[in-house]
């Protein structure tokens, strides 16, 4: 069946760090990918997405790029703020179904 | 953008009494509205998906006698915790399919955190 596995926190890093949250998937044909942020409180948010081979999504400073060749999508940003501090969920859909399937999400903490 | 209200936020209930948690799309309709629940350092468990009007369609492994879902209208679905016992004691969260929106238009809700003693 159709999975996700990323990386496990905690992490903690300082502001204006380099952030790279892996994750990678399994499933048949071709899904499309997101990842969406959860902040302290609230609940899940779609950051970005890419729907085939090669693209790339970005948003807020953050991108992932859709590799097919690796079944990765690897979220990164190069200067992480404070306000970045949340749990990051990998996710996909496969065509055809509506329901999306997680990843474990790790949790970021950025200090000042 | 599309918000979706989940009520409660929190709540704590004694062992044998049932629970019911509401999710609102609160500025579109919403045909289709899922339930997760999520465990402690553990991904979003899909639980079951409702549509308006019909009966939900459950995962494999979740009893639909205790976990009740009702899809009235376009805009709520509850989801009933039945005779909960401390096992059940997680966060659940809601999500709403915008209708009329594009294939992606997942609107989560803030979820609930359930713990019963």
């Amino acid at each position: 069946g159709n999975s996700v596995t990323q990386m496990e926190g905690p992490v903690t890093l300082s502001e204006e760090a380099f952030l790279t949250i892996n994750c990678t998937y399994t499933a048949t044909g071709y899904p499309s990918l997101f990842w969406y942020v959860q902040y302290p409180g609230e609940g899940l948010q779609l950051l970005l997405k890419a729907t085939k081979a090669d693209d790339k999504g970005s948003n807020k400073g953050f991108e992932a790029t859709y590799r097919k060749e690796t079944t990765s999508f690897h979220l990164e940003k190069g200067s992480v703020q404070v306000s970045d501090s949340a749990v990051y969920f990998c996710a996909l859909n496969q065509g055809g179904s509506e329901k999306l399937v997680f990843g474990k999400g790790m949790k970021l903490t950025v200090n000042p | 953008g599309a918000v979706v209200s989940q009520h409660p936020s929190w709540v704590i209930c004694k062992s044998g009494t049932s629970v019911k948690i509401e999710c609102r799309s609160l500025d579109f309709q919403a045909t289709t509205m899922f339930w997760y629940r999520q465990f402690p350092k553990q991904s979003l468990m899909l639980m079951a998906t409702s549509n308006e009007g019909s009966k939900a369609t459950y995962e494999q492994g979740v009893e639909k006698d205790k976990f009740l879902i009702n899809h009235a209208s376009l805009t709520l679905s509850t989801l009933t915790v039945t005779s909960a016992h401390p096992e059940d004691s997680s966060f659940y969260i809601c999500s709403a399919r915008n209708s009329a929106g594009d294939s992606y238009g997942y609107t989560f809700g803030s979820g609930t955190r359930l713990t019963v003693v």
